[in-house]
Order: structure tokens, then sequence, then C-alpha cells
């Protein structure tokens, strides 16, 4: 099945800093990959995703990359404030394992004023 | 505006009791999923369903089982509640299985005593 890798697990940065989080996948047949954020407390969320036809696509501080032919995609956020400070969760699905997602363990994200 | 309830937000239950989890989503969603998340592991997927009375397996189901009579409400079970069940239960629900945002409810944290 598939499996998802992502790092760092814990990320520090200062307020202002750029913060990048990567992501690798296993399965080929993977086309959506969705990043979550899991603010303290509170419930994932969507903030951004990106389909296997697109190599990248931005929202304003945030933007994903995607390398099909390496298998990996990254989240970027630039200008970060202490509001980005969460728990980001990356994912892959596509046709195979019955199109179910499987996520990355989690990057402990921490913007220090 | 994708509302995805869960019956409790906070559960305390004894080993070997019978422990029912319960999710409502109020747009129509025909799939839906139980996820456990546990520090530094992610989130992993316990059982999903793509149809009311349908139920896959997902990547831990030993020790839950589950239940779909209508399409709104997804059950999570568990039979015979263990210590290692000690965890954070979300549920999910979208709109397309493969490749679709999935809203997630607030979760329920279960400490089994």
């Amino acid at each position: 099945g598939e499996n998802v890798e992502q790092h760092p697990s814990t990320l520090s940065v200062q307020e202002g800093d750029s913060a990048v989080i990567k992501c690798t996948y296993s399965d080929s047949a993977s086309n959506y990959f969705p990043w979550y954020k899991q603010e303290l407390g509170k419930r994932p969320q969507l903030i951004i995703d990106i389909r296997s036809n697109v190599g990248e696509k931005k929202d304003q501080r945030i933007a994903v990359t995607l390398n099909k032919t390496a298998k990996h995609f990254s989240l970027h956020i630039t200008e970060t404030q202490p509001e980005d400070s969460a728990v980001y969760f990356c994912a892959a699905s596509g046709n195979t394992n019955a199109g179910k997602s499987t996520f990355g363990d989690g990057t402990t994200l921490t913007v220090k004023p | 505006d994708v509302k995805v309830t869960q019956s409790s937000r906070y559960l305390v239950k004894r080993t070997g009791e019978k422990v029912f989890l319960e999710c409502v989503q109020d747009m129509d969603h025909e799939n839906m999923f139980w996820y456990r998340q546990d520090p530094g592991l992610g989130l992993r997927l316990i059982y999903f369903s793509y149809d009311v009375k349908m139920k896959e397996k997902g990547d831990i189901p030993e020790g839950y089982s589950v239940s779909r009579e209508k399409k709104e409400r997804f059950s999570l079970i568990l039979e015979s509640a263990s210590t290692n069940q000690t965890s954070m239960y979300l549920c999910a629900s979208s709109f397309y299985f493969s490749g679709d945002e999935q809203y997630f409810g607030p979760g329920t944290r279960l400490t089994v005593t």
C-alpha cells in the first residue's frame, strides 16, 4: 500500500522566516496531495491541496510544490506568523488502495515571536 | 458549511467495557471515515464507509467495528475496550471517495483505565 513519510517532525522558526515541510510517497498512482493544519485542541482543516497534473500551487503565504518523478511534495509557508503554529499533516490518495488517504506523521511547527 | 460532529469530546471507560463513538455529518456525504490520532503516528485509518451499510477495513481495524445504518451517521464500536485503545478518535467525511477534501469532526479523547 501507500506509504507517506513526512519531515521534519518538529520545526521551530522565527516570526517572519520561511518554513518548509517535505513529504515523500511510494505509490506512483497517487494523484491528490492535500495538506491539513491542526491547531492545538482543534480539528484538522485543509489549507491547500495539489493534484498530479500541476507542479505548484499558491495561496497567499502558503504554497505547495509537487515532483511526480521523485514522488515528493512540499509545503512552503513564507513570512510566518505566530498563528501559523500548529501541527501540519500531508496526505496522498489515488485510485489504488481504494482511493483512501494515507497521512504523514505530522510536523509540529512553532513560530517564535 | 460542512458540519461534522462527534458525540463526546472526552470519554473515560473501564477495561472490558463496550464503547460507542458516534459521528454525524450534515452535508449528505457518501463517504465517512474513522481515524485514530496518536502523537508521532499521524492519522491512522481504522474503518471507512462509502455507502449506507457498507464498510471497509482501514489500516488498523483490530479491536474495532463500525456501523452505518443511516447516511449521516457513522459509529465506531470498541467491543471490549483495552488500555492500548486510549487515544484521540477523529471522524471525517467527504463527498467523493478519492481525491477530495476530508472534513473532520472535533475528535473524542478516549481514556481506557
